[in-house]
């Protein structure tokens, strides 16, 4: 495809649920990043998968959420019991190999948690 | 831990004023970006800027990154309504490490 493509676009989920979103980055595209954002809030950095590397996992905020990706295309971010806190727009990113790369970003899923 | 701080946090000036936003850290970064997010949609790269002290132009924006490569601004001349948005600085600490961003700052230019 042409550009980061999530889906869904929107997802309203009862507390306690689990939750999936897709990320299909852009083809060829090594690194894949996903970050949560709060209402009116900035980017808060959750996991960085880069090649076969191990993944940088360092910003997930608790053992509830995971993510996994298959080589160099799709990623899965999972979300366990959800709470309400979760809720926000969860964006993914891909970059392709390479120093001072742009980051391309998707539309975002807004999770909403009820 | 936040790497980046942005300030301000928001901005409300009237069209044709002058403004810069600070990105600022403790950290050494081998480059940094800006990029302009809008509502309902993702980030989009403004400018990449990898030398100390370099300065990049983009119409009425300009970057600057700071000389020991700790820090970045953006100024706008002239402000119109179209550059209402989320302006967000990111980092990259080396070369296939995670880009880290900032909170960004909310800009909002009026007629």
């Amino acid at each position: 495809g042409a550009g980061v493509s999530q889906s869904p676009s929107n997802k309203v989920t009862e507390k306690g649920k689990d939750v999936e979103l897709r990320c299909d980055p852009i083809s060829g595209h090594t690194a894949l990043y996903w970050y949560r954002q709060r209402l009116g809030q900035g980017l808060e950095f959750l996991i960085y998968f880069q090649g076969n590397s191990a993944p940088d996992k360092s910003g997930l905020p608790s053992d509830r959420f995971s993510a996994e990706r298959t080589g160099e295309s799709v990623s899965t971010l999972t979300i366990q019991r959800t709470q309400q806190e979760d809720s926000a727009v969860y964006l993914c990113a891909s970059r392709k190999q390479g120093r001072y790369t742009e980051a391309f970003f998707g539309q975002g899923t807004r999770l909403t948690v009820v | 831990t936040q790497l980046l701080e942005q300030s301000p946090q928001f901005l409300s000036i009237q069209e044709g004023e002058n403004l810069t936003v600070y990105c600022n850290s403790s950290s050494v970064f081998s480059s940094l970006q800006w990029y302009r997010q809008e509502p309902g949609e993702g980030p989009v790269l403004l400018v990449t800027v990898v030398t100390g002290g370099e300065v990049k132009k983009l119409k009425r924006l300009t970057f600057q990154f700071g000389d020991a490569r700790k820090d970045s601004s953006l100024h706008i001349t002239a402000a119109q309504p179209g550059d209402t948005g989320l302006y967000l600085c990111a980092g990259e600490l080396n070369s296939g490490y995670a880009l880290n961003f900032g909170k960004g700052t909310s800009l909002l230019v009026t007629p």
